[in-house]
This record gives C-alpha cells, structure tokens and sequence, in this order.
C-alpha cells in the first residue's frame, strides 16, 4: 500500500527567499509523481506532473524533481512571493489506478 | 468558464439526514471523482468512475452511494448523515486515469453535520 509523507508540515519563509518542499513515498513503483496546490477554501490546481522515467520537471520558478530509488521528489520554488503562500500537496498513483495524496505542506512567505 | 463545479459549496445539516452533493465537468472527460478532505486536511480517494462505470469503491460505509447520470456528471447521495462525515468533499476529472495524466479538481462541498 502506497503512503505518501511531508515534511515539514508547514514553513515560513521571508519574501525572495526559496522554497524546498520534500515528499517522500514508500512504493517507488510508480506511474508519475503529481504536484498541486490548494488555496484556503479552495480546491487542488495542478503543478507538475513528473513521469516515473523523468527526473525532473521545470515550469517557471517551479521545479520538482523525482528520485524513485529513495522514493523521494522535492519542489523547489525560486524567489518565493507572498502569493506562493498556499498549502502544497504530492501524489502518486497507486495500485488500482489510485492517486494517494500526502497529507501537505502549508507555506507562508512574508512580505 | 468553469471546468469542474459543485453545488452546493457549503451544506449545514442535522445528523440523521440525507443529502446529495453535485457535480458537473465541461471538459469532455471520461473519468470523475470524490474525495473526502478531513480536518486534518489528508485527502482520499472515495469513488472513481469512467463513462459512468464504478471503477474504484475505496472502503467508504455504504451510505455513501455515487450516481452517474453520464460521464459529464457525478453526484454523491449521503444516507443517515453522521458527525464524522463532516468534511471538505472534492469532485475531480481527468480524461484518462492518474497513471497517466493529472485531474482537474472542483471547488469543494464543505459538510457541516450538527
């Protein structure tokens, strides 16, 4: 059964500085590892998907990269701003087609 | 234009009750959602269909009951609702499964049970 662990469960960080979120999984037999992000009272928007044979993806300040050996990804965010405040989920497709979600990263950047 | 709506966004009810959450996606896929977001904010799968067929059933009490009137739209009826249902529900879509591709989420149905 596939679990998926964040940490830290929640970071601050001053304007300009960037982000380093991990996510760490038990299952390295995966299709994809999938990046989102929620805002309060909102639903998920989607980040970045990697595929199990990449090991990175890159879409403008954002880049995540994928270690399945050590079951590993970690979203990096440059020249983090306040509007990157949000609370940041992985997820991987399990067996049975089933995307598991860790429990988050909430990130607050100070102006 | 909104890809994948709910209605109603917040539901305040009496334990006991029954009540039906709703969803709609325009953007032609074949495969929808639910997921329950707890208080302590982990989010879980509950049900998947694709072109209306069940495909996955995680193990969620059976007065959860998910209908598909077509592939556009996927509704959740809750029977009997009790204080532990309470919680942020979310409708998704995606074309093709999450081995393959991301989903669009829906804005959620907050679930108050008094």
């Amino acid at each position: 059964k596939q679990e998926v662990t964040q940490i830290p469960a929640a970071l601050s960080v001053p304007e300009g500085e960037n982000l380093v979120l991990n996510c760490s999984f038990t299952d390295s037999a995966i299709y994809n590892l999938q990046w989102f992000r929620q805002d309060p009272g909102k639903g998920l928007t989607s980040l970045l998907l990697i595929q199990s044979s990449q090991r990175e993806q890159t879409s403008g300040r954002l880049n995540a990269s994928l270690d399945k050996s050590s079951g590993r990804s970690t979203l990096y965010i440059a020249a983090s701003q306040p509007g990157d405040s949000a609370t940041y989920l992985c997820a991987a497709p399990a067996a049975g087609n089933k995307l598991t979600f860790g429990g988050g990263t909430r990130v607050l950047v100070k102006p | 234009d909104t890809a994948v709506s709910q209605t109603p966004k917040y539901l305040v009810t009496q334990m006991g009750n029954d009540k039906s959450i709703k969803c709609e996606q325009n953007l032609g896929h074949d495969t929808m959602y639910w997921y329950k977001q707890d208080s302590k904010k982990f989010l879980k799968i509950m049900f998947s269909y694709n072109n209306k067929e069940l495909i996955i059933n995680e193990t969620v009490p059976n007065r959860f009951s998910p209908k598909s009137p077509d592939k556009a739209h996927l509704n959740l009826h809750i029977n009997s609702l009790e204080l532990g249902d309470s919680a942020v529900y979310f409708c998704a879509s995606s074309q093709r499964g999450p081995s393959q591709e991301t989903q669009y989420f829906g804005p959620g149905t907050r679930l108050l049970v008094l």
